[in-house]
């Protein structure tokens, strides 16, 4: 069966450093990705997403992840961080002929000043 | 597009009480799921309907949850006899048809958040 691991539940960084979130999936074939960010109080919005082609997919809010085969990884990264990007991450596969998606249990990332 | 919109944002209600929440998805999706997020958790899939047909339910949608679609455009879930455990955030989402949710992603909206005291 699909699922997602999030190893991190917190992660604090400053404003301005680099950020990695580690998203790693179990799928039997060719995985589609996503990264979710959801603020307090809010739904989800759709950060980026992957399905074949370049392993490094960018996305919005200057966001990238890459995808990695070998290692069953799907990481995100921003080269810095502003005060905005605080909020939780969510890592998923799409799972199913419903095209529903699962979810990681998410990364709560908070930004230093 | 107005997005997807869920009604109310929050509901607070006794345990053993029923409770439906409301979500009317953007317009021209024929897709339609209900998640359930508890705290410290990602979403978990519920339910899924495709125009007014329910074509997937969870083993977490027991019997006291039912959910409809009736003309293939608003959605509501229903909890009847609520317990604590029921506590949590509802979203949905919706989309429009795809061969997979990379081609149709899922929109989502704010939520419903149930607290049962």
């Amino acid at each position: 069966a699909q699922s997602v691991t999030q190893p991190d539940i917190h992660i604090t960084v400053s404003e301005g450093a680099s950020l990695e979130l580690r998203c790693n999936y179990s799928y039997g074939a060719t995985p589609y990705l996503f990264w979710y960010v959801q603020s307090p109080g809010q739904g989800l919005q759709l950060l980026l997403k992957y399905f074949s082609g370049d392993t490094l997919v960018q996305g919005i809010k200057g966001f990238e992840a890459e995808f990695k085969r070998s290692q069953s990884s799907f990481n995100l990264r921003k080269p810095s961080v502003h005060w905005s990007d605080a909020a939780e991450y969510f890592c998923a596969v799409e799972g199913g002929a419903t095209n529903k998606l699962i979810f990681g249990t998410g990364t709560l990332l908070a930004v230093q000043p | 597009d107005t997005g997807v919109s869920q009604d109310p944002r929050h509901k607070i209600t006794k345990r053993g009480q029923n409770v439906t929440f409301r979500c009317d998805p953007i317009s021209e999706h024929n897709r339609l799921y209900w998640y359930r997020q508890t705290l410290g958790q990602g979403p978990e899939f519920l339910t899924y309907f495709q125009n007014e047909a329910q074509l997937e339910k969870s083993r977490l949608l027991s019997d006291r949850f039912s959910a409809e679609r009736p003309k293939g455009s608003f959605s509501t879930l229903e909890i009847q006899r609520t317990e604590q455990g029921d506590s949590a955030m509802y979203l949905c989402a919706s989309s429009s048809d795809g061969s997979s949710s990379y081609n149709s992603p899922l929109h989502f909206g704010n939520g419903t958040r149930l607290t049962v005291t």
